[in-house]
This record gives C-alpha cells, structure tokens and sequence, in this order.
C-alpha cells in the first residue's frame, strides 16, 4: 500500500513568491493534517481535516497560509506570498478516525527554502 | 503553553544498554499518549502507544510506562541497537472526537555500537 505521498520533496522559492505544497491521503482514510517542523518551534499541528472539513485552524500563523481539501483524498497548503521566516519541513499526515489510537501516518514532508 | 515537554534534547547510550526518554505534559484531557521515531528525511513513524486509562503498554524491545499523577511518561528501550538513533517525539492526544495530537520538542537518541 502506498503511505502518504507529499510533493515537491524540495522547494526553493524567492521571498514574495507563492508556494503550494501536496498531499494526497492514504485510501480510506477521513482525517488530515498538516505540520509544520522548525528547530526553534519542533512539530506543530497547522490545520486538520476530517471527512474533507476544516476542524481546527487555530494553528495557521498567518492570513498568508490556507489549506484546502479539494476531495477526500488530497489536499494543498498554500504560503502567499512566502517569507523566509517560512522555510521549514512541511509534513502532512493522514489517520482513520475511528476509534482506537487514531494512529497518524506520516508523508515524507516538504523541506521549503523561502530566499 | 507548551502542554507537551520533552525536556532532554539528546540522549548518549550504548549499544545493548537501556535507554529511557521522558516525556512530561500538562494537559489532563489527553486520553491517549504515542511516540513516534523520525529518522533524517523521512517523516515521523508511529512506534508505541497508551491509553490513559493504562500505566504500561510494552511490544517487543519498547515499553512505555505512563504516571498520570506526576503527568509523566517515558519509552524504554530494551536492548538499544544503532538502528534506534533517531529523534523520538511524544504526543499527547486530546480528548476530542478528531484525534488532534499535541507534539514535544523531540529528544535525539544516539546508540553507539
């Protein structure tokens, strides 16, 4: 089965630019959620999904930042316009909401480089 | 409000040896507590769960033991091995119908052979 597939793996973009970042879901699953991973601020939660609505935004930085979830099987997170301060690893995940542990499976990530 | 710490940054072990990673939390609402290993350009990978409601989950060389009074939690690894040196993360989930986890700062564990 395949896991969480990101793309690109690798974005280097100029300050001001727009930056769209992939994910599609693992096959049955309903929740999504994208991360965002900085040395100062480690691993947190930006936006989740489930059953293709946004739940919880809160941690979105900016009005620069949306996401969204064209269908159930994939979605976007969109920096515009990017600033350095955005370079980061960029993770989605994706889960089976229900019941249990709701076990978070991972994609790759997205390392994005704002110059 | 960081409601999830792990408040060593790296760990140092040698290979066969025990290594313990300390997790400690503020919020009382969470009902479940994962771990998940990160190796260098992958994403996270779920390792070892608990349940509130329990104080010891153990699958093969991992055990997590959990104290809800102290609002602690740690992941044993027994017997260490190179294979294991990877950043360790503690999540802490809350007690919502949507499954949101809560992330520490993540400790490196290295394991020398």
């Amino acid at each position: 089965d395949a896991g969480v597939i990101q793309s690109p793996r690798h974005e280097v973009t100029e300050m001001g630019q727009e930056v769209t970042l992939r994910c599609k879901l693992i096959s049955g699953h309903n929740s999504l959620f994208w991360y965002r991973q900085t040395m100062m601020r480690g691993l947190e939660l930006l936006i989740y999904f489930n059953n293709n609505v946004p739940i919880d935004d809160s941690g979105m930085p900016e009005d620069r930042f949306s996401a969204k979830m064209p269908n159930a099987s994939f979605s976007t997170l969109k920096i515009q316009p990017s600033e350095p301060r955005d370079s980061a690893v960029y993770f989605c995940a994706s889960s089976f909401r229900g019941g249990g542990g709701d076990t978070q499976y991972f994609g790759p990530g997205t390392r994005l480089t704002v110059l | 409000d960081q409601q999830v710490k792990q408040n060593s940054p790296s760990l140092s072990v040698q290979e066969g040896r025990i290594s313990i990673l300390n997790c400690d939390y503020t919020n009382s609402m969470f009902d479940y507590f994962l771990w998940y290993k990160k190796y260098p350009a992958e994403g996270p990978t779920f390792l070892i769960s608990i349940s509130s409601i329990k104080d010891k989950n153990e699958d093969g060389r991992f055990t997590v033991f959990l104290n809800k009074s102290a609002k602690h939690l740690s992941l044993h690894i027994v017997p260490s091995q190179p294979g294991d040196s990877a950043v360790y993360f503690c999540a802490g989930r809350g007690g919502t119908s949507y499954g949101k986890l809560t992330f520490g700062q993540g400790t490196i564990l290295t394991v020398h052979p």
